[in-house]
């Protein structure tokens, strides 16, 4: 059974940095690309960026929005990727899932809330 | 900013036919095929079809069909565990972003 665990959210102050992890399970982990989706409140649901397997480069692909303040990372021998938020805003508050990506996304985890307020 | 456009909401009762529109462009499913999603609660969306293919685990009263710029989404036979808001995306080569629908909430009566 395909799993993801997103962990790290939390509360922190405009401007701040905060550090998502998605732990993955049940499928080969280093041959996923993997994407993060964000979802504020009441919103509908964003694509804010993935990261392709190593096989494929390892590199990763940012929408303009948050291009330059997040940054998406991997350890396949973790399995697990991670999402950095650098100068948070406050529009930045939402669920954040991380998903696989193949042409759509096909596996979702249960989201991390983060919280930006001062 | 949703770069496709859906119905707010859709209702219907169970066992009656609903369906669901996503408005693009040329550059988005005009290009490439959509995926729909479904929502309970704003919990982890479940992937529900993409392009024509259901995924497992769907119940196969729900299929899609997409002509032009515009995808849809039916659900033949509404049943109450279809109350969910639903999305529809694809991939968007003007923005190289992969773009979603602005959400449709579906509430069986």
């Amino acid at each position: 059974e395909v799993q993801l665990v997103e962990s790290g959210g939390g509360l922190v102050k405009p401007g701040g940095s905060l550090r998502l992890a998605c732990e993955g399970s049940g499928f080969a982990f280093s041959d996923a690309w993997m994407s993060w989706v964000r979802q504020a409140p009441g919103k509908g649901l964003e694509w804010i960026g993935r990261i392709k397997s190593g096989s494929n480069g390892g590199t990763a692909d940012y929408p303009a929005p948050v291009r330059g303040r997040f940054s998406i990372s991997r350890d396949d021998s973790e399995r697990t990727v991670y999402l950095q938020m650098n100068s948070l805003k406050t529009e930045d508050t939402a669920i954040y899932f991380c998903a696989t990506e193949h042409y759509y996304f096909d596996y979702w985890g249960q989201g991390a809330l983060v919280t930006v307020s001062s | 900013q949703s770069a496709l456009t859906q119905e707010a909401s859709v209702s219907g009762t169970v066992g009656q036919k609903v369906t669901l529109s996503c408005i693009g462009n040329s550059a988005n499913i005009g290009s490439y095929a959509v995926a729909w999603y479904q929502q309970i609660s704003h919990g982890g969306p479940k992937t529900v079809m993409f392009g024509d293919s259901l995924m497992s685990g769907i119940p196969d009263r729900f299929y899609g069909s997409k002509s032009g710029t515009t995808a849809s989404l039916t659900i033949s036979t509404l049943q109450p565990e279809d109350e969910a808001d639903y999305y529809c995306s694809s991939w968007d080569n003007s923005l190289n972003a992969y773009v979603f629908g602005t959400g449709t909430k579906v509430t069986v009566l």
